[in-house]
């Protein structure tokens, strides 16, 4: 169980909006670290979607969003396509923890 | 292009020792801090060992302290990570990341991933 909690799926029809979010189990969110996003597709490695709780990284389109306020991070999908399908993941740096943390990523179902 | 290879990976008994190899290219290796994250099967990311870009600084998770060490070569581009009395638990495909951080390491983000390489813990 990670201390970014994230909800384990969530799923949405074609041109619909969904949201993935990802909280830091009662403490603010980071901690003053920003929050990156990863997306990894059927059998693929890790790529980074959103890094610096809004950037997108180069190529992502721009369906793809992030936020971040006090106590939650959010990742926003808009527009769904059936190519989203994949586990999106959190990440951030954890004092207490001294290390790099991921969330339990959320599988991402397009109906 | 940025390209990470690793290698080294393969079956080995609990209690034995592996090394993986990170192979980089396409980018100045030795300005950037490099990790391992691993990934168990059917289960999510986890960050392992990191090492400074100087290689002064290294990083582990609890996890595996004490029996895990990272290390660099920034004349051959290359990251290691050798492991030492393997447990079950730490079967799961290695990857080799880059960690990309412009003002805060601590925030820095993971830009770059290899493609990963399978570690089997098992009798």
């Amino acid at each position: 169980q990670s201390v970014l909690t994230q909800p384990p799926s969530v799923s949405g029809a074609p041109g619909q909006r969904v949201t993935i979010s990802c909280t830091g189990g009662g403490s603010k969110i980071g901690a003053g670290y920003d929050v990156h996003w990863y997306q990894q597709l059927p059998g693929t490695a890790p790529k980074l979607l959103i890094y610096d709780n809004h950037n997108r990284s180069s190529g992502v389109p721009d369906r793809f969003s992030g936020s971040k306020s006090g106590t939650s991070a959010s990742l926003a999908i808009t527009g769904l396509q059936a190519e989203d399908e994949a586990i999106y993941y959190c990440q951030s740096y954890v004092t207490r923890l001294r290390g790099w943390v991921f969330g339990g990523g959320t599988r991402l179902t397009v109906l | 292009e940025v390209q990470l290879v690793e290698s080294g990976g393969g079956l080995v008994q609990p209690g034995g020792s592996l090394r993986l190899s990170c192979s980089a290219s396409g980018f100045t290796f030795s300005d950037y801090a490099m990790f391992w994250v691993r990934q168990s099967p059917g289960r999510g990311l986890e960050y392992v060992s990191g090492v400074s870009s100087n290689g002064g600084s290294k990083y582990y998770a609890d996890s595996v302290m004490g029996r895990f060490t990272v290390s660099r070569d920034n004349f051959k581009n290359m990251v290691y990570l050798q492991m030492l009395n393997l447990r079950t638990e730490d079967t799961a495909v290695y990857y080799c990341v880059r960690l990309f951080a412009l003002y805060d390491f601590w925030s820095g983000r993971f830009d770059c991933w290899g493609q990963g390489s399978l570690v089997t813990v098992s009798s």
